[in-house]
């Protein structure tokens, strides 16, 4: 069965630092790649996908991540965070031939101002 | 457009009652999922209906759960009765159904906690 893990369940950092969220996952076939995030009460969003071509996938508010199929890996960058960024940070994977989502235990980020 | 809406926001109910819970999908998407998080656990997958069918049930813990979604529009999802261990929140999400599903994106409600004291 496939898995996702995060590495990182806390993370803390001051604005303007840059941010990086370790993703790996398990699963030997043709993946599509998510991160969602889900902001302090609020529902989860999708900040980006990946479903083939280019690797790297540029989201929402200056995300990226960058899928590297050798290393099972699809990490998320942001050069500058902000303050607004304070959320919790979840990656997933589906299955190509798929429907369900595989989620991440989540990643908690808070952004000191 | 309104996005997934799901009802109530919270729920605290005593073990062995029933609770439902409902999820209104975006207008015009036949998947409607059910995910679950269990505190300090990772979300996962409890169904997934097509339309007015359940595609894939593979999610559900045991037969306390029982979800449904006539007419093909919202979906109940009802526990009974409810246990200790089913408190979490309960995500409804909603996709468009694609030929090949290959470009699926799925959009979350905002969740309902419940709580089983």
């Amino acid at each position: 069965a496939q898995s996702v893990s995060q590495h990182n369940h806390h993370v803390i950092l001051s604005e303007a630092a840059s941010l990086e969220l370790g993703c790996n996952y398990s699963y030997g076939g043709t993946v599509n790649l998510f991160w969602y995030v889900q902001y302090p009460g609020q529902h989860l969003q999708l900040l980006l996908k990946y479903f083939s071509g280019d690797p790297l996938v540029k989201g929402i508010k200056g995300f990226e991540a960058e899928f590297i199929k050798s290393k099972f890996s699809f990490n998320l960058r942001k050069p500058s965070v902000q303050w607004s960024d304070t959320a919790e940070y979840f990656c997933a994977l589906r299955k190509a031939a798929g429907n369900k989502l595989t989620f991440g235990g989540g990643t908690r980020v808070l952004v000191k101002p | 457009e309104a996005g997934v809406t799901q009802f109530p926001s919270h729920s605290v109910i005593e073990k062995g009652q029933t609770v439902t819970l409902r999820c209104d999908p975006i207008s015009g998407h036949d998947n409607l999922y059910w995910y679950r998080r269990v505190m300090g656990k990772e979300i996962k997958f409890l169904l997934h209906f097509v339309k007015e069918s359940k595609q894939d049930e593979s999610g559900m813990p045991n037969n306390r759960f029982l979800a449904e979604r006539t007419g093909g529009t919202y979906s109940t999802l009802k526990v009974q009765p409810a246990e200790l261990e089913d408190s979490g929140v309960y995500f409804c999400a909603s996709s468009q159904d694609f030929p090949s599903g290959r470009w699926e994106t799925q959009y979350f409600g905002p969740g309902t906690r419940l709580l089983v004291l």
